[in-house]
């Protein structure tokens, strides 16, 4: 029971790359949902999905794309990194239904030098 | 504006003693409230929510926590700390209808001395 599962777990860019962070879940979850987490802010939202082919912006989401071509995939999409992005990102999933926790994965530290 | 307010940035306690880490809430509406922990170098894990009913909610690992309506405010307990309850804490917050988005407050770094 793998849960939700996130590529990779380290990430090195330059400033101007893109990248895409993986993030898949095998417990058909209808929402998924990409956070950041820095030091002393908590975590904040970037983008959301309530299920495929749809998705919304959260609280941060200049210089991120998302898709959901699938319930299992949710791919974030770093268009042309910054050094703002360095961050860690977690994937996270849960049931359409009131009240439902979400599941998170285990992260992926990026760093943009 | 909605918002979740973690006021310590770290608690101190030792081991067998009683713990509390505190969170406060600002939403519009009944909310979903939901505390989460993280070890390092790990996604976030559920404790604990509540949604109605009892004000006292029960978790994993021996957690609890009060919801208090008049005081905005949903308190994490524990009746006697252990050492491996050392992590970060985090106290969320979800307004029905809000298609599944958690407001997270900044988080409680407790540490558990024996």
């Amino acid at each position: 029971n793998a849960g939700v599962t996130q590529t990779p777990k380290f990430q090195v860019l330059k400033t101007g790359q893109s990248m895409t962070l993986q993030c898949a879940q095998d417990m058909n979850h209808e929402y998924m949902s990409w956070y950041r987490q820095d030091p002393g802010m908590g975590l904040r939202l970037i983008h959301y999905s309530v299920g495929a082919g749809i998705t919304d912006q959260g609280e941060v989401p200049n210089g991120y794309n998302v898709s959901r071509s699938t319930t299992e995939d949710f791919p974030l999409r770093l268009l042309s990194a910054a050094p703002s992005q360095t961050s860690v990102y977690f994937c996270a999933s849960s049931r359409r239904v009131e009240g439902s926790p979400l599941h998170f994965g285990n992260g992926t530290r990026l760093t943009v030098t | 504006a909605q918002s979740v307010a973690q006021p310590e940035d770290q608690v101190n306690v030792a081991e067998g003693n009683p713990l509390t880490v505190k969170c406060t809430y600002s939403v519009s509406g009944n909310p979903y409230l939901f505390w989460y922990v993280q070890y390092p170098n790990r996604g976030l894990q559920f404790l604990l929510k509540y949604i109605t009913g009892d004000n006292l909610v029960k978790g994993s690992y021996g957690f609890e926590a009060e919801f208090n309506k008049s005081q905005t405010s949903f308190h994490l307990k524990k009746p006697s700390a252990l050492v491996s309850d050392s992590a970060l804490y985090f106290c969320a917050v979800r307004t029905p209808g809000s298609q599944g988005n958690l407001i997270f407050g900044k988080g409680t770094k407790l540490s558990v001395k024996p």
